[in-house]
């Protein structure tokens, strides 16, 4: 138990699909970040909520939306994937700044066939 | 602007063998390091952290120490294990609220018995 769980650990959906990511975290923090890990590639950030507001957009295609309805938990809302954002999500949290470190969650792994 | 650079391997070694994994970093400032370990199918963990200059960190046998004059985070560890075969990512923090750590691409460890 990392003190950040992600749920589903696994899901399988097609392109027409909507489905949402989940994060929880109860370790107190006031950060949280949305990362994408693709194969050979490098870990990929997403988004940034700060005090629940987001703070940072990667430029992230609008098929992603993250929502994050308090300070414990963090969403990520998928529709009309394409196969290329299969990939492992991986939530992190943290305290203040990231000079603290994160604490990340195990990470969901999606197929988008 | 911050970044850092690590060397991407893959890493092959036998079991007890010496173990060098090198980082360097650009930053303004003085920025807070990390080394993360990702095991296969997991999320990423904090193996071991500094925060300034001269520092080390240090955890499960593994050491780095933070050099300012060669901007370096080398990981390193004298003996290694099977169990150790992982992922292994160099990160930055600039300690700004609301920002996010900024990763290396990741250097893959494989120790064979």
């Amino acid at each position: 138990e990392t003190g950040v769980t992600q749920t589903p650990r696994h899901l399988v959906m097609g392109m027409t699909n909507k489905k949402s990511l989940k994060c929880e975290q109860h370790l107190g923090h006031n950060a949280m970040y949305w990362y994408k890990q693709s194969a050979k590639k490098p870990l990929e950030l997403m988004f940034v909520y700060s005090l629940e507001e987001r703070v940072e957009n990667n430029s992230v295609p609008s098929r992603f939306s993250p929502e994050c309805p308090n300070s414990s938990h963090l969403f990520l809302h998928l529709h009309t994937l394409q196969p290329e954002d299969s990939a492992l999500y991986l939530c992190a949290s943290s305290q203040g700044g990231s000079s603290y470190g994160y604490t990340f969650g195990s990470g969901t792994r999606l197929t988008v066939v | 602007g911050n970044s850092v650079t690590q060397m991407e391997g893959p890493v092959t070694l036998s079991e007890e063998a010496f173990l060098t994994i090198n980082c360097t970093y650009t930053a303004t400032g003085y920025p807070s390091l990390f080394w993360y370990v990702q095991y296969p199918g997991e999320g990423l963990q904090l193996l071991l952290k500094a925060t300034k200059a001269d520092d080390k960190g240090s955890n499960k046998g593994f050491e780095a120490t933070y050099r300012k004059e060669t901007t370096s985070f080398h990981l390193e560890k004298g003996s290694v294990q099977v169990s150790d075969s992982a992922v292994y990512f160099c990160a930055l923090s600039d300690g700004e609220a609301g920002t996010a750590l900024i990763f290396g691409k990741g250097t893959t460890l494989s120790v064979s018995s």
